[in-house]
Parts: structure tokens; sequence; C-alpha cells
């Protein structure tokens, strides 16, 4: 199975400000054949079901603003909102799905 | 545009069963699989499963085996996870998510409201 690690677990950051958070697979998501890392991001709000904002590690989901990016690649990920603003307080999972699907721990986003 | 629509909160004591169900719309129901995540009090997401309608092959995390059953009844675009042998860290919410393909590796475009399942005595 693969393990997936988000950091930090926490994150507490100024409206206006960049946040980024780490993701981590104990093996490769890159599946050589098609180049492609089976990696994606959802932001949870509280009292909500999760919603999907990246897949393939770097393609927006429709309707996502731009300020949320994707990057990385193998094992090592990251989800950058590059103008942090208030609807953007969630807890933020990254999730594999090269094998069977897994899930980070979470992020929790704040302001600060 | 694509719903999920799921049953509500179900109350149930430790052995029983619980069955949750999943009405889906705004898209064709046996061209996409079906995943089930769940989510204890306070803590992450947890795959569970997941199935696909036209076929109705599964794919369960070993942990739940013999424990769940994940069905749909395409006629009604509905889908159903069954958990038996309940116990107290069974509680949680269960989500059901609709996949951007056929295959169990999938990511999940868009999610059920939720059905908490307490189990309590």
């Amino acid at each position: 199975d693969i393990v997936m690690t988000q950091s930090p677990d926490s994150l507490a950051v100024s409206l206006g400000e960049r946040a980024t958070i780490n993701c981590k697979s104990s093996q490769s998501v890159l599946y050589s054949s098609n180049n492609k890392n089976y990696l994606a991001w959802y932001q949870e709000r509280p009292g909500q079901p999760p919603k999907l904002l990246i897949y393939w590690a770097s393609a927006r989901e429709s309707g996502v603003p731009d300020r949320f990016s994707g990057s990385g690649s193998g094992t090592d990920f990251t989800l950058t909102i590059s103008s942090l603003q208030a609807e953007d307080v969630a807890v933020y999972y990254c999730q594999q799905y090269y094998t069977s699907p897994s899930f980070g721990q979470g992020t929790k986003l704040e302001i600060k | 545009q694509v719903q999920l629509v799921q049953s509500g909160a179900e109350v149930k004591k430790p052995g029983a069963s619980v069955k949750v169900s999943c009405k889906a719309s705004g898209y064709t129901f046996s061209n996409y699989g079906i995943t089930w995540v769940r989510q204890a009090p306070g803590q992450g997401l947890e795959w569970m499963g997941w199935i696909n309608p036209y076929k109705g092959k599964t794919n369960y995390v070993q942990k739940f085996q013999g424990r769940v059953t994940m069905t749909t009844d395409t006629s009604t675009s509905i889908a159903y996870m069954e958990l038996r042998s309940l116990r107290s860290d069974d509680t949680a919410v269960y989500y059901c998510a609709k996949g951007s393909g056929t295959s169990p590796e999938d990511f999940f475009d868009s999610w059920g409201q939720g059905t908490l399942v307490t189990v309590s005595s």
C-alpha cells in the first residue's frame, strides 16, 4: 500500500499571502508509460464533503480558482494557494490513485 | 449537474448492520465507478472500496473484506454500501463519490453530502 504523508499538519497564513502544502508518497506515483502522476488534491470545508481541486498532480478541476495550483512529480508534490482568501479555510488532502486509493492525513489551513 | 444524494443519518447498536444509499443524477450512472470513503470524527479520509455500476465488479479494502458489500441498481441509478457486524469504531461519516472513469484507481470529481452512522449501545 502507498502511504501518503502531508506536511505540515496545520498552517496559519495571512490573507493575501501564499500557502504551501506538501505531500509525499511512500513510492512513486508516476506512471512511466503515460508520464502522468496519479495524484489529486481535495478541499474539505467545515461541514461539507471534500471537493476536487487538482488531478494528475497539476490539472485544475473546472471552476476551481486559478490561485490554486499543483506541482511535483514522482514522490513529492505541492499544493499552492497564491493569495489566501477567507473562503480557503479548510482541510486539504492529497490522494494517490496509482494503486488502490489512499489519502494523506490532511492539512488544516487557517487565517493568521 | 452531477448530484449524489445520500440517505439520512443512522444510529445502530454494536453487531448490527447498516445500508447507506447514494442516488446519482446528472450523468450516465453506468459509465463511472462509485467509491465509498469514510471519515471518523475528527479524522481523515479512508477509502473503503469501489464498484463498477455496469459490471457490478467490486474492489474492497482488505480490512473491510467480509463485512462490506457494495451494490448498484442501474435502473434507479442508486448505489448501496452495506456494512455488517458494526463496532463503535465504525462510527463515521460515510461518503459516496463518483470516479472520473471505470477503474478503482481513480480520483473523485463529485461527492455525496455524507451519511453519519453512529454505533452505540
